[in-house]
C-alpha cells in the first residue's frame, strides 16, 4: 500500500480558505467514506478534526469543513487563523482493518 | 473522557526489543479500538497497527509483520506495542489513539507520545 497523495504545502492569508486534496485509489478513499484528517502542531499529539469524510468532532470549528468526490478527498479552512498553521493529515480505512495516512501537508498562514 | 498515558523515552541498541505502554484513564477503554501510530524524525504519519481492546484481535502493517505484537491488559486498563530487533529507521516517536467516535478507525484521543531512538 502507498502512502495517499497529498501537496506537500498550502498557504494563505489570515481569513483567507484553503482546500488540501488528499488523492488515494479505489481501494481505499474511492470505496469507502471513511477518510479521517488530522492537524498536527509539531510537539503534540495530532488532534482529529474531521472522520468520515465530512463530520466534526465535537469542539472543532466549523471552520473545517471536507468532502469526497471520487479517489479524492478535500479538506477546507475558512477563515484562515495563525493557529491554524500545523501539518495536516489525510487517512482512509483501506479495508480489513487496515488504515492507510497521507504524506501530510504543512499549511502556513502568511 | 478517558485519556491516554503512555511511558517514557526509550534508547535502544540495533537488535533489541522495546515495549511501550499506554495506559488508559479509566474501563470505558475496553469498548474501543486502539490503534498505534508512529512518525520518525522529519517524516509523516506511519499506521503500526491496531488492536480490539476487548478481544485482542490485531491488525499490523504487512510492513512490521513478524516483529510487532499488540496487546492489551484489561485489568490494568494499559495497551502495549512490543517492537523487536529494532533498527535504526526505527527511531521515532510512538502514539496510541483510541477510537471512540465514528466508523473506520478515526482517532479521536491521542497519547502524548513516546520518543525512541536506536543508535549503536
Amino acid at each position: 500500500q502507498s502512502a495517499l497523495t497529498q501537496p506537500p504545502s498550502a498557504s494563505g492569508s489570515p481569513g483567507q480558505s484553503v482546500t488540501i486534496s488528499c488523492t488515494g485509489t479505489s481501494s481505499d478513499v474511492g470505496t469507502y467514506n471513511f477518510v479521517s484528517w488530522y492537524q498536527h502542531h509539531p510537539g503534540k499529539a495530532p488532534n482529529l478534526v474531521i472522520f468520515e469524510v465530512s463530520k466534526r468532532p465535537s469542539g472543532v470549528p466549523d471552520r473545517f469543513s471536507a468532502f469526497k468526490s471520487g479517489n479524492t478527498a478535500s479538506l477546507t479552512v475558512s477563515g484562515l487563523q495563525a493557529e491554524d498553521e500545523a501539518d495536516y493529515y489525510c487517512s482512509s480505512y483501506a479495508g480489513r482493518n487496515t488504515v492507510i495516512f497521507g504524506g501530510g501537508t504543512k499549511l502556513t498562514v502568511l | 473522557q478517558v485519556r491516554l498515558v503512555q511511558s517514557g523515552a526509550e534508547v535502544k541498541k540495533p537488535g533489541a526489543s522495546v515495549k511501550v505502554s499506554c495506559k488508559a484513564s479509566d474501563h470505558t477503554f475496553t469498548n474501543y479500538g486502539l490503534t498505534w501510530v508512529r512518525q520518525a524524525p522529519g517524516q509523516g504519519l506511519d499506521w503500526m497497527g491496531c488492536i480490539s481492546a476487548h478481544n485482542e484481535v490485531t491488525t499490523y502493517a504487512q510492513t512490521l509483520q513478524g516483529r510487532v505484537t499488540m496487546t492489551t491488559d484489561t485489568a490494568t486498563t494499559t495497551a502495549y506495542m512490543e517492537l523487536r530487533n529494532l533498527r535504526s529507521d526505527d527511531t521515532a516517536t510512538y502514539y496510541c489513539a483510541l477510537t471512540t467516535v465514528g466508523t473506520g478507525w478515526p482517532l479521536d484521543i491521542w497519547g502524548q507520545g513516546t520518543m525512541v531512538t536506536v543508535s549503536p
